[in-house]
């Protein structure tokens, strides 16, 4: 149980363009869902909470309105990086909270984005 | 401010112990966490400490001491897979993770 998924696992696009990634929990409700991204040899940095049904909360120095995260459901979060820049090249990784835990995060397999 | 430390890199030999230490200031105390990490992959859960003691799981043990900040994970009979980076994490009061650098461990055969 407790299974996370994201999608896609790796995406390339150009400047300019946007691009979303998908984090559904499989088995359980997540009521908290969370959105690291991690620089190579980096550890995770958070970049935003989201609770299903409310705004997101982003983390200092996140841009809001470049990383859209949309908690529409209690299986499904995204997040939208739009007019995506190369240094927004990253791996994206989602947790989520829920089901028989209240403090453990499961981590989906992360997305590798490059921006070209 | 909120501080997690914890050695960057170590090596150790094939069927040996290694034990990684974390040490940390935060504000408030609902669990340390370790997490193992492969290049390239998502982190996936090892352990999680609430209460002082030893937890022991397998080959892996962790250990909390919450008076002195501090906690260790120990890996016995190392094996070539357990080379990855070992994650150190608190949940704060509001049980949001605080997340350490990251312990590169190098095992040699």
């Amino acid at each position: 149980g407790a299974v996370v998924s994201q999608h896609p696992s790796w995406v390339i696009c150009k400047s300019g363009t946007s691009v979303k990634i998908e984090c559904r929990s499989l088995d359980f409700q997540a009521t908290t869902m969370f959105w690291y991204r991690q620089f190579p040899k980096k550890s995770l940095m958070l970049m935003a909470t989201s609770n299903e049904g409310s705004k997101a909360t982003y983390e200092q120095g996140v841009e809001k309105d470049k990383f859209l995260i949309n908690h529409a459901s209690l299986t499904l979060s995204t997040l939208t990086v739009t007019s995506a820049h190369p240094e927004d090249s990253s791996f994206y990784i989602c947790s989520a909270r829920g089901g028989d835990s209240d403090y453990e995060q499961y981590f989906g397999p992360g997305t590798r984005l490059t921006v070209t | 401010g909120q501080n997690i430390d914890q050695p960057t890199e170590m090596t150790a030999t094939e069927g040996a112990i290694v034990q990684i230490n974390c040490t940390y200031q935060t504000s408030g105390f609902n669990g340390l966490f370790w997490y193992q990490q492969h290049a390239g992959e998502a982190p996936t859960f090892l352990s999680y400490n609430v209460l002082d003691g030893l937890e022991e799981k397998g080959r892996f043990s962790s250990f909390l001491s919450r008076s002195k900040g501090y906690s260790y994970l120990l890996l016995k009979e190392l094996q070539m897979k357990d080379s990855a980076s070992y994650l150190c994490a608190v949940a704060d009061s509001n049980y949001q993770l605080i997340w350490g650098a990251g312990t590169k461990l190098i095992i040699k055969p």
